[in-house]
């Protein structure tokens, strides 16, 4: 079974300049959750997409995130402008929809912003 | 609002020896519980879960932990530890929302760092 795919790997731009990552999820899991991972931090949450639907965005800075699952199955994250605080790991999971289902990740893409 | 502590930033323990790594949750209702586990570059890897019945599950690379509801706890446990644990692992809880349908929010703790020795 493929895993979740990522890309790119990794992502230096300056700030006030756009950036998007894309995840492809494991093939018939309806559940895609965006993280966003800080050094020394744990996930955070940013989006949980069920299809195509947003389940929860609670944590999206909506005026410069972002994202899109179209179909259902892959998905873009977009940061419009960006900021220093932006450089973090942005980690991409998939679940099916089974209760209980652990989710599995992406190797992440690290961006930084300089 | 659902929350996850792993009160630890670092366990040290000598190889062979055993380990433990604690986390405590908050939520509504009953909980699911995941152990992950990350090495550097890289992303979460899933070790073991917790969903219902005996409170002691089993996992991957010999890991288990245990599930106590009147503590709200659920502590990463390995009988001998080995160097090669040595990463980072979180701690993650969802509520349960039965006949939904629909996967509820995954929230993770801020990860404790194990650092195994000879």
């Amino acid at each position: 079974e493929a895993g979740v795919a990522q890309s790119p790997r990794y992502k230096i731009i300056e700030k006030r300049q756009s950036v998007a990552f894309w995840c492809n999820p494991i093939s018939g899991h309806a559940t895609l959750y965006w993280y966003q991972q800080i050094l020394g931090q744990g996930p955070k949450l940013l989006i949980q997409f069920q299809n195509n639907g947003v389940v929860d965005d609670s944590q999206l800075p909506k005026d410069r995130f972002s994202a899109e699952r179209l179909k259902g199955v892959d998905s873009t994250l977009k940061i419009q402008p960006a900021k220093l605080e932006d450089s973090a790991v942005y980690l991409c999971a998939s679940s099916s929809h089974r209760p209980g289902a652990e989710a599995f990740f992406g190797q992440g893409t690290r961006l930084t912003v300089v | 609002a659902q929350s996850v502590a792993q009160p630890e930033d670092q366990v040290n323990v000598a190889e062979g020896n055993p380990l433990t790594v604690k986390c405590t949750y908050s939520v509504s209702g009953n909980p699911y519980l995941f152990w992950y586990v990350q090495y550097p570059n890289r992303g979460l890897q899933f070790l073991l879960k917790y969903i219902t019945g005996d409170n002691l599950v089993k996992g991957s690379y010999g890991f288990e932990a245990e599930f106590n509801k009147s503590q709200t706890s659920f502590h990463l446990k390995k009988p001998s530890a080995l160097v090669s644990d040595s990463a980072l692992y979180f701690c993650a809880v969802r509520p349960t929302f039965e006949n939904t349908g629909t996967a509820s929010k995954l929230t993770f703790g801020t990860g404790t760092r194990l650092q195994v020795t000879l």
